[in-house]
């Protein structure tokens, strides 16, 4: 069974970092045409996709946000990690993590996990 | 970035009745679009990849079509599970991107 799940803190102070781990089962991170993603979802927004990274460890970047973002995977412990820099009350969403197979749709999504970002 | 509006921004329909949704891009993706819904509080749904494909387990009521820039996710018989957000994506390049939504109320 394909299952992702995030996890990271669920509150966040403005100007510090964010960091997000979606652990993943049920297939590899290595397998060719596989990527992990991640979208985030403000209270009442529309969906907004943030990165990705490939099998090939190629990484891909919102541009509005990619000063401030980095993507990285951890094959050994079927991982997927995002952090995003100087949080600002603004990004307070729920994180999604999930699946994309060969370019196509994202077809397995974890729960979320939801970030407020106040002091 | 590709642009990506949706039309409408939410509708009122009865169980049974036929839906569509638009989605335009800014420029022409090929059929590089997927179709999802989401329900409140959970996590969005993939229906429609490669702009008509159904994905596994999705009912035969949806369907998607169109290829360039104007696309159009179809319910033939609105059930009750369908009403719901439903959003457009195109994985034509990066950045990825997805429409504003459309929200099927009763």
């Amino acid at each position: 069974q394909v299952t992702l799940r995030e996890s990271g803190p669920a509150l966040v102070r403005p100007t510090q970092s964010l960091t997000l781990t979606c652990t993943v089962s049920g297939f590899s991170l290595t397998t060719s045409g596989i990527c992990v993603t991640w979208v985030r979802q403000s209270p009442g927004k529309a969906l907004e996709w943030l990165a990705f990274i490939d099998w090939d460890d190629e990484k891909y970047h919102s541009t509005s946000l990619k000063t401030r973002l980095t993507i990285s995977k951890d094959t050994s412990k079927n991982q997927v990690v995002l952090t995003m820099t100087n949080m600002d009350p603004v990004d307070t969403a729920t994180y999604y993590c999930a699946r994309i197979m060969a370019m196509g749709g994202m077809d397995v999504w974890g729960q979320g996990t939801t970030v407020t970002v106040s002091s | 970035d590709i642009q990506m509006t949706q039309s409408p921004s939410s509708l009122s329909a009865s169980v049974g009745d036929r839906v569509t949704i638009t989605c335009r891009a800014s420029q022409s993706i090929s059929s590089y679009l997927n179709w999802y819904h989401q329900k409140p509080g959970k996590a969005p749904k993939l229906l429609i990849y490669a702009a008509s494909s159904l994905q596994n387990g999705v009912p035969s009521r949806f369907s998607g079509s169109g290829s360039g820039t104007d696309f159009t996710l179809t319910i033939s018989s609105l059930q009750p599970e369908d009403f719901a957000t439903y959003y457009c994506q195109q994985n034509y390049n990066t950045p990825l991107t997805f429409g504003g939504g459309t929200k099927v109320e009763i």
